[in-house]
């Protein structure tokens, strides 16, 4: 089956705790992205790759890393979570046609105490 | 810079209801729109894609419209059924860039 798998589905840590959400496809897609969901902000893109090697900040990058290594994969790095990252995370992927729509995983709810 | 804004924030509906949800961005430099759908504890599933070139799209009971000189894009859920309950986000995919630009979704709740 076709999918977007990330883990954890839930994660509580405390501030400063290094932590790796990771993302994982299995369509061979180019094209991964991640994004943070909050209440009344909607979905705001963190990182996205258009390819192994390569990767770009989205709209809020700050205290988040990402590495492409291998295409099917592309974990979620917080060197040094602090409150304000509690958010419920998304990781993405597609084709790198700029037509081709996005494919979701289920999600990630962080909780930095 | 590109928002997008979906209005209502929040709609209820009696089932059959034929509805429209609204999505508007303020920058015609795109190259698509794209309509999800998302169920509460679950990802965002795509419903639809609208090329910039494209005017409407349609897939079942839904069907979206894109009027890019405008800046707005309509979603129209024919026939409503309260499996169609969730929260609708609209994106729009940045010209020149590798960004997608969400709405903060419309909650739709269809009663039987």
């Amino acid at each position: 089956e076709a999918q977007v798998t990330q883990n954890p589905r839930y994660l509580i840590t405390v501030t400063g705790k290094k932590l790796t959400v990771t993302c994982s496809q299995n369509m061979n897609h180019e094209y991964m992205s991640w994004y943070r969901q909050d209440p009344g902000l909607g979905l705001r893109q963190i990182y996205y790759s258009m390819n192994v090697e390569v990767t770009d900040k989205g709209d809020v990058p700050e205290g988040y890393k990402v590495s492409r290594k291998e295409k099917r994969n592309f974990p979620l790095i917080l060197e040094s979570p602090s409150p304000n990252q509690t958010s419920l995370y998304f990781c993405a992927s597609s084709w790198t046609g700029k037509n081709s729509p996005l494919h979701f995983g289920n999600g990630t709810r962080l909780t930095v105490t | 810079k590109q928002e997008v804004t979906q209005i209502p924030a929040a709609l209820s509906v009696p089932e059959g209801e034929n509805l429209v949800l609204n999505c508007s961005f303020t920058d015609s430099a795109i190259y698509n729109l794209q309509w999800f759908r998302q169920d509460p504890g679950k990802g965002l599933t795509s419903l639809l894609l609208i090329q910039s070139s494209q005017r409407e799209q349609t897939s079942g009971r839904l069907n979206a419209s894109l009027d890019k000189s405008s800046g707005r894009s309509t979603l129209y859920i024919a026939a409503s059924q309260p499996g169609d309950s969730a929260t609708y986000l609209c994106a729009v995919r940045v010209y020149n860039t590798d960004k997608l630009i969400f709405g903060t979704g419309t909650r739709l709740q269809v009663f039987p």
